[in-house]
């Protein structure tokens, strides 16, 4: 079974430019996942899709941060503008239902200078 | 916010010895889970245990959960250079998505 797939793994940006992160799921899982992770914290969720629709996106800078969930499978989490705070890992994750076990891609390391 | 809280939040031991990290928490929830994260393999899933379960083995490793006392241990066995990584529990509240602790870093050196 193939994993989570994400892109691109590496981003470097100025502040205030916008940036787009893409995910892949797990074939057949419902529900998808956005973590912010800042270094040396646990992954923070930002927004949990099941299906195509918004479960949970209370940590979500609406201001600045999108994500959508096309025809329930991909999903792309964009940041416009950036900020030097917005620098961190960015995982995407997957699950065959809500509160199960978590598959996760590898990542994009973002850094805003 | 951050529901779990590993201890300690670093950990160095010899190839062989056993590791013990602990995990606490605030509310009520339907799972636990631990993950590990190393830089090659990214953040995986290790094991989960439910509230209704104490004890829950895999391989080398043993997860404990007293909801008691909103705590859960887990026990890694005859370490390894391999198990090197940082270990994060994280809860399942009862209608809430996974919330993640800030991690043990565990150091197994031969």
């Amino acid at each position: 079974e193939a994993g989570v797939a994400q892109s691109p793994r590496y981003k470097i940006i100025e502040k205030r430019q916008s940036v787009a992160f893409w995910c892949n799921p797990i074939s057949g899982h419902a529900t998808l996942y956005w973590y912010q992770q800042i270094l040396g914290q646990g992954p923070k969720l930002l927004i949990q899709f099941q299906n195509n629709g918004v479960v949970d996106d209370s940590q979500l800078p609406k201001d600045r941060f999108s994500a959508e969930r096309l025809k329930g499978v991909d999903s792309t989490l964009k940041i416009q503008p950036a900020k030097l705070e917005d620098s961190a890992v960015y995982l995407c994750a997957s699950s065959r239902s809500t509160g199960g076990e978590q598959y996760f891609g590898p990542g994009t390391r973002l850094t805003v200078t | 916010s951050q529901q779990g809280e590993e201890d300690p939040q670093a950990l160095s031991i010899q190839e062989g010895e056993n590791a013990t990290m602990n995990c606490s928490y605030k509310t009520s929830i339907n799972n636990l889970q631990w993950y590990r994260q190393n830089s090659g393999r990214g953040l995986v899933h290790l094991i989960l245990i439910r509230s209704n379960e104490r004890e829950k083995h895999s391989g080398r490793l043993r997860v404990t959960l007293d909801t008691s006392k909103k705590s859960s241990s887990l026990l890694i066995t005859a370490s390894r250079a391999a198990d090197t990584a940082s270990y994060f529990c994280a809860t399942d509240a009862k209608g809430t998505a996974l919330i993640f602790g800030k991690g043990t870093t565990l150091s197994v050196s031969s």
